[in-house]
This record gives structure tokens, sequence and C-alpha cells, in this order.
């Protein structure tokens, strides 16, 4: 079974740019969260999908940042401008629905770096 | 609101030795608790996890944790440490309200395992 896939793994653009990370999530899953870890900081929640519906979304910084999952597939988080702030690792994990307490699965994640 | 403490942020043991990674935390009610590991450019992994039960909670690659209550801890531990096992180590809670609800992320031990 394919796990988490993130692209891209790295990227690296100037303030001001516009980036899209992409996360696909483990078949079958309908969870789909984002995360992001600020260097040497907690990994910090984003938001939350239900399938194609924004669960929670309290920890997205401002609106500059902009995530969907069209058809409750893969998710994009685009940051349109970036700033310097912006830079971290960003995390997608997806999980189970119904039953026991599942465990999120994560991807490798994208290092995003805003110059 | 919930948050949890990883008071170390590097643990050093040689080869052979025991090894704990501490982990507090701060919730209201009883807690999901989770262990992940970070291992050089690889996503988070995950290790182990508290729901009821017996404190003592087995997981990959030799781990375990000791949920106490009193003290509102479960740290990592494993009896023989290996160089293998040096990687970032991360403790996280999630609310017994729905079981899908975000993880929060202490920020990190990484651990160093001397041959």
């Amino acid at each position: 079974e394919a796990g988490v896939t993130q692209f891209p793994s790295h990227s690296v653009i100037e303030k001001g740019q516009t980036v899209t990370l992409r996360c696909d999530p483990i078949s079958g899953h309908d969870n789909l969260y984002w995360y992001r870890r600020v260097m040497g900081k907690e990994i910090k929640f984003l938001l939350h999908f239900v399938k194609e519906s924004k669960q929670d979304e309290s920890g997205m910084p401002n609106n500059r940042f902009l995530a969907e999952r069209t058809g409750g597939t893969y998710s994009t988080l685009k940051v349109q401008p970036a700033e310097l702030e912006d830079s971290g690792v960003y995390f997608c994990a997806s999980s189970q629905v119904l039953g026991q307490v599942h465990e999120q699965y994560f991807g490798p994640g994208t290092r995003l770096t805003v110059t | 609101a919930q948050s949890v403490a990883q008071p170390e942020d590097q643990v050093n043991v040689a080869e052979g030795n025991p090894l704990t990674v501490k982990c507090t935390y701060s919730v209201s009610g009883n807690p999901y608790l989770f262990w992940y590991v970070q291992y050089p450019n690889r996503g988070l992994q995950f290790l182990l996890k508290y729901i009821t039960g017996d404190n003592l909670v087995k997981g990959s690659y030799g781990f375990e944790a000791e949920f106490n209550k009193s003290q509102t801890s479960f740290h990592l531990k494993k009896p023989s440490a290996l160089v293998s096992d040096s990687a970032l180590y991360f403790c996280a809670v999630r609310s017994r309200n729905s079981g899908n609800t975000p993880l929060v992320f202490g920020k990190g031990t990484r651990l160093s395992v001397i041959a």
C-alpha cells in the first residue's frame, strides 16, 4: 500500500511569489490534515479535511493560505503571496474516519524556503 | 487548550544503554497520546499510541511508553539503544472529543545514540 506522498520535496521561492504544495493521501483515507513546522518549533496544525469538506481550518495563519481538496482525493495548499515567515516544512497526513482511534500517517513533507 | 512539553532538545545516550525521551502534556480530560519519529530526510513515522487500558504501551522497533496520569507524562523508553535509533522524536496529544481531531505536538527531541 502506498503511503502519503507530497510534492515537491523542496521549494525555494522569492517573497511575493506563489507556491502550490500537493498531497496525495493513502487511498481510502477520508481525513486529510496539513501541518507546518517552522525551524526548531512545534509541528502546528493548519487544517483538516473530511473528504472534500473543510472540517477545521482554525490553524490557517491568514488568508494568504488556501487549501483545496476537490473530489475528496488529493489536496493542494497554495501560498499567495509568500512571505519570509512562511518558510518551514509542510506536512500532510491522512487517517481513516470511523471506528477506533486511528493514527495519522504522515508524508515526507515539503520544505519551503522563502527568500 | 492542549499542549505538549518535551523538556529536552537533545538526548545523548551510548549504544546499548537504556534511553528515555520525556513528554508531559496538558489537556482537559483523558487524552489520546502518540509518539512519532522522524529519521533524516523522511516523514514522521508512527511509533505507538495510548488509548486506554494498560499504562505501558509497546510499539515499533522495541520502543515503549508509559502513561502516567498523575504526572501527566508519557515518556518514551527503550531498554537498549541502537545507533539507528538516532532521530527526531515527537510526542503528540489528541482530545478524546473526537477520534479525528488534529494532533498537538511537542517541539521534538533529538536523540543521538553514540557507538
